[in-house]
């Protein structure tokens, strides 16, 4: 079982700044089958990337994502208010597809 | 629109059994897997097991093996998530979601809105 590790816990940062998430797998993540999620507070989670890099349908161009194998980053090149909220990311290439313990990105 | 709509909030007594229910509309039901999630209040997201309602192929987290069952009606476009006995530490958000690349798994791009159950006696 691939088990995802991210990084840091909480992001303290201010409107307008870079941010950027990691997250290390156990084990490589076959065909970069690698997802990142968007959750804010009592609403389901949004798919912002997948196949590692790939943004899905509506999501801005200042979130990308990187890496291959097990290391893998999420970039928000800068941040909006809409923006401060927990992100997850799921690896779907070895089942379980478990998920990483999320990143909370807060306002400084 | 592609929607999944899932049931409402239940409340239950230790030792009681559930089935919460995801409907599928706007797209072909049986042609893209569905999987849950379960939220544990205040916790992070965790992959339960995802189904492929065409022929009802079916896998669980080894965390979830045995504690529920995933289940399909291709006929009603409805996939549900069961237990024949729950636990206070059931108690948590459920989350239905659509892996979005047909028979291949993919990443999950639709999420219903949520099942919260409360197990308390």
């Amino acid at each position: 079982e691939i088990v995802l590790t991210q990084s840091p816990g909480t992001l303290s940062l201010s409107p307008g700044e870079r941010a950027t998430l990691s997250c290390r797998a156990s084990q490589s993540v076959s065909s970069s089958y690698l997802a990142w999620y968007q959750q804010k507070p009592g609403q389901a989670p949004r798919l912002l990337i997948y196949g590692a890099s790939s943004r899905a349908t509506g999501i801005p161009d200042r979130f990308s994502g990187s890496g291959s194998g097990t290391d893998f980053t999420l970039t928000i090149s800068r941040l909006e208010p809409e923006d401060f909220a927990v992100y997850y990311c799921q690896q779907y290439g070895s089942s379980p597809f478990g998920f990483g313990g999320g990143t909370k990105v807060e306002i400084k | 629109e592609v929607q999944l709509v899932q049931s409402g909030a239940e409340v239950k007594k230790p030792g009681e059994s559930l089935k919460i229910s995801c409907k599928g509309s706007g797209y072909s039901f049986t042609s893209y897997w569905i999987g849950w999630v379960r939220q544990m209040p205040g916790k992070g997201l965790e992959w339960m097991g995802i189904i492929y309602p065409g022929d009802s192929d079916t896998r669980y987290s080894p965390s979830f093996q045995g504690q529920v069952t995933i289940s399909a009606d291709k006929s009603i476009s409805t996939a549900y998530l069961q237990w024949s006995s729950l636990k206070a530490s059931d108690t948590a958000m459920y989350y239905c979601a659509r892996s979005g690349d047909g028979y291949n798994l993919s990443a999950f791009d639709i999420w219903g809105q949520g099942t919260m159950v409360t197990v308390s006696s």
